[in-house]
């Protein structure tokens, strides 16, 4: 079983600068994947971005990226040149294992973007 | 591909009243899961399935919650009799063994 905390319920940024968002992780389990949701108003689950735990590069999609510090159990998302479409709530989830297992989310991040 | 489909969109019923809500997988996913998400509890897995067969359902509430998955593409998940504390929105994902899950749009349950 997992426990996936995120500590940040709003955040609030700069069209165009650079946010992060925290994400703190607990498991048993030795393989195991991360992983960031976007849910923007219209309620859909947008995978932002994975990150399987046995591998030490951090992953990167665009302007998104990962800081993985898997002895910490950290997995923060970074959002470089925000845009006013990344206004959403975000949520942290894992996963046990490469099976077909359910995730277990954190609470979510509400992220603000000023123009 | 159409993704992964939720019926009804929206549902209000009343308190003691039966409610089905209706997922179809992509095609060729063997694995569906069923969230719920509120606002005091955030988003929890309810069930899962592997090839048409429950795995894990601790995460359902209580007995008045059921899930089935009678072929590769259709579930429901059914509460009888609903409750207030039941309003929610219900989620399906799919997704092959391992692979991303892909989620429906939800279907947003109102038991008044």
């Amino acid at each position: 079983a997992q426990t996936v905390t995120q500590s940040q319920p709003e955040m609030s940024v700069q069209e165009a600068e650079t946010v992060t968002l925290s994400c703190t992780y607990d498991t048993s389990e030795s393989d195991y994947y991360l992983f960031w949701y976007k849910q923007p108003p219209s309620r859909q689950m947008i995978l932002v971005i994975r990150q399987e735990a046995y591998k030490q590069q951090n992953a990167t999609e665009n302007r998104f990226s990962v800081n993985f510090q898997k002895a910490a159990k950290s997995f923060s998302l970074k959002i470089s040149d925000s845009q006013l479409g990344d206004a959403a709530m975000y949520f942290c989830a894992a996963k046990s294992g490469g099976g077909a297992d359910g995730l277990t989310f954190g609470k979510g991040t509400h992220l603000i973007i000023q123009p | 591909d159409a993704g992964v489909i939720q019926s009804p969109r929206h549902e209000v019923t009343e308190m003691g009243q039966e409610v089905t809500l209706r997922c179809k997988p992509i095609s060729g996913h063997n694995s569906l899961f069923w969230y719920r998400q509120t606002m005091m509890r955030g988003l929890e897995l309810l069930i899962y399935f592997n090839n048409n067969v429950p795995i894990d359902d601790s995460g359902m509430p209580e007995d008045r919650f059921s899930a089935k998955m009678p072929n590769a593409s259709f579930s429901t998940l059914k509460i009888q009799p609903s409750e207030p504390r039941d309003s929610a929105v219900y989620f399906c994902a799919s997704s092959y063994p391992g692979q991303q899950q892909f989620f429906g749009p939800g279907t947003r349950l109102t038991v008044l």
